[in-house]
């Protein structure tokens, strides 16, 4: 099956640091990415949609310019940190659908953040 | 909104029992459903999926039918395998994919 890789698996960083998650499609193409974020015993949060080539679409709420996203090309989306606090400590999820595929969607590993 | 309710778990069994792992939903037109399992370490899998109503998803022996009336999506199965242990959470997507809080399940020998 269709294999998103996410990297790193967990990291740890100092407040105030920016931390960059990159989330690759091994096997096919992704005009679109989705970047998720999981709190302990809640559910996924929908945080942005990455669009290959063009600006990402933020949910309400989450604040663009403290989670950036670069989808630069059809195999690969960032997802950076900016200024990271503590209160960003937490597990980011991110998933693709193949290009002209069935619409199913796949998912990273997932990255665990916790900021000092 | 839309949204998904599942029960929280943990949910502890043993080997062969009958599971049933509860999920309603809320949503805005005509929703597809899934489920999907997080294994210990692994990022999620989809496990099965209904598109319309009356839809019976199956895999790997798990159950789940599309219950317009009852806006529910009730995974089941019959006999679980301690290998089944992970985290299942029920999702809908209209526009987009809409997740439950995921159930922890626990199978013991």
């Amino acid at each position: 099956g269709a294999v998103v890789s996410q990297h790193p698996s967990w990291v740890i960083c100092k407040s105030g640091t920016s931390v960059k998650i990159e989330c690759r499609s091994l096997d096919f193409q992704a005009t679109t990415m989705f970047w998720y974020r999981q709190f302990p015993k809640q559910s996924l949060m929908l945080m942005a949609t990455s669009n290959e080539g063009s600006k990402a679409t933020y949910e309400q709420g989450v604040e663009k310019d403290k989670f950036l996203i670069n989808h630069a090309s059809l195999t690969l989306s960032t997802l950076t940190v900016t200024s990271a606090h503590p209160e960003d400590s937490s597990f980011y999820i991110c998933s693709a659908h193949r290009d002209r595929g069935t619409g199913e969607l796949f998912f990273g590993e997932g990255s665990r953040l916790t900021v000092l | 909104g839309d949204s998904v309710t599942q029960m929280e778990g943990p949910v502890t069994l043993s080997e062969e029992a009958f599971l049933t792992i509860n999920c309603t939903y809320t949503a805005t037109g005509y929703p597809s459903l899934f489920w999907y399992v997080q294994y210990p370490g692994e990022g999620l899998q989809l496990l099965l999926k209904a598109t319309k109503a009356d839809d019976k998803g199956s895999n790997k022996g798990f159950e789940a039918t599309y219950r317009k009336e009852t806006t529910s999506f009730h995974l089941e199965k019959g006999s679980v395998q301690v290998s089944d242990s992970a985290v299942y959470f029920c999702a809908l997507r209209v526009m987009k994919v809409t997740f439950g809080i995921g159930t922890k399940l626990q199978v013991i020998p």
